[in-house]
């Protein structure tokens, strides 16, 4: 099983979908999750952080369920600016640091 | 706002040349990363570092690779004899003493190996 794995994607959307990205990551003893978005050729950029209780951005949601090993990431109201990959990382807390990204769902947003 | 910044942009080498890249982490920043993206690929890590030593490395961060500190603001990758297969995006990133996994990264350095 891959340490962190995504839905394959891409997601075709029209704009003013509703579009959710699935993540599950195999360490269960990993602790801090996050989504991040990668733009073509460019770094990848803090999205937002996910948390045990869940967490609202904006238009983005995030959640977490520990016991499925299971990240989500809604965004509502798509917009042509929201075409990139989204990346799913996990810190697998293994005391150093160490970060495992996702190998990313791309996401196309169509006027 | 403070971001992270990495030079050069893009550096080309012949196989077996020494390359460094280097990285200014965003200043009130402790903990450092590098990370590379071969074309088409997930991202990787490479290696953190805090408290001017190596915190975690990967299986990928071999003898062929270092990383150094050398003063307040620089962070450097060095990787002594470059194979083909090191041609990739090399991502520097930083976070801070209370976000720790919170990373901000760099623009990047395209690595190819000719």
């Amino acid at each position: 099983r891959k340490e962190v794995e995504q839905d394959p994607g891409p997601f075709n959307v029209p704009e003013g979908a509703t579009v959710a990205f699935n993540c599950t990551y195999s360490n269960s003893a990993s602790q801090s999750f996050f989504w991040y978005r990668q733009d073509c050729r460019k770094e990848p950029k803090l999205l937002m952080s996910v948390y045990s209780s869940g967490n609202e951005d904006g238009r983005f949601t995030a959640q977490l369920n520990r016991a499925s090993q299971y990240i989500s990431l809604l965004i509502r109201d798509s917009k042509l600016s929201d075409s990139a990959t989204y990346l799913c990382v996990v810190n697998p807390d293994t005391g150093g640091f160490k970060t495992i990204f996702g190998a990313g769902t791309r996401l196309f947003v169509k006027a | 706002e403070p971001e992270v910044t990495q030079t050069p942009s893009h550096q080309v080498t012949q196989m077996g040349q020494e390359v460094i890249l280097r990285c200014v982490p965003i200043s009130n920043h402790l903990y450092f990363y590098w990370y590379r993206q071969i074309l088409g690929q997930k991202v990787e890590f490479l290696v953190s570092f805090y408290n001017n030593e190596i915190s975690e490395k990967s299986e990928i961060f071999d003898d062929q690779f270092s990383v150094e500190r050398p003063d307040g603001s620089n962070f450097t990758l060095k990787i002594r004899s470059t194979k083909l297969e090191d041609s990739a995006m090399y991502f520097c990133a930083s976070s801070s003493r209370d976000t720790q996994y919170e990373q901000y990264f760099g623009p990047g350095t395209r690595l190819t190996v000719t």
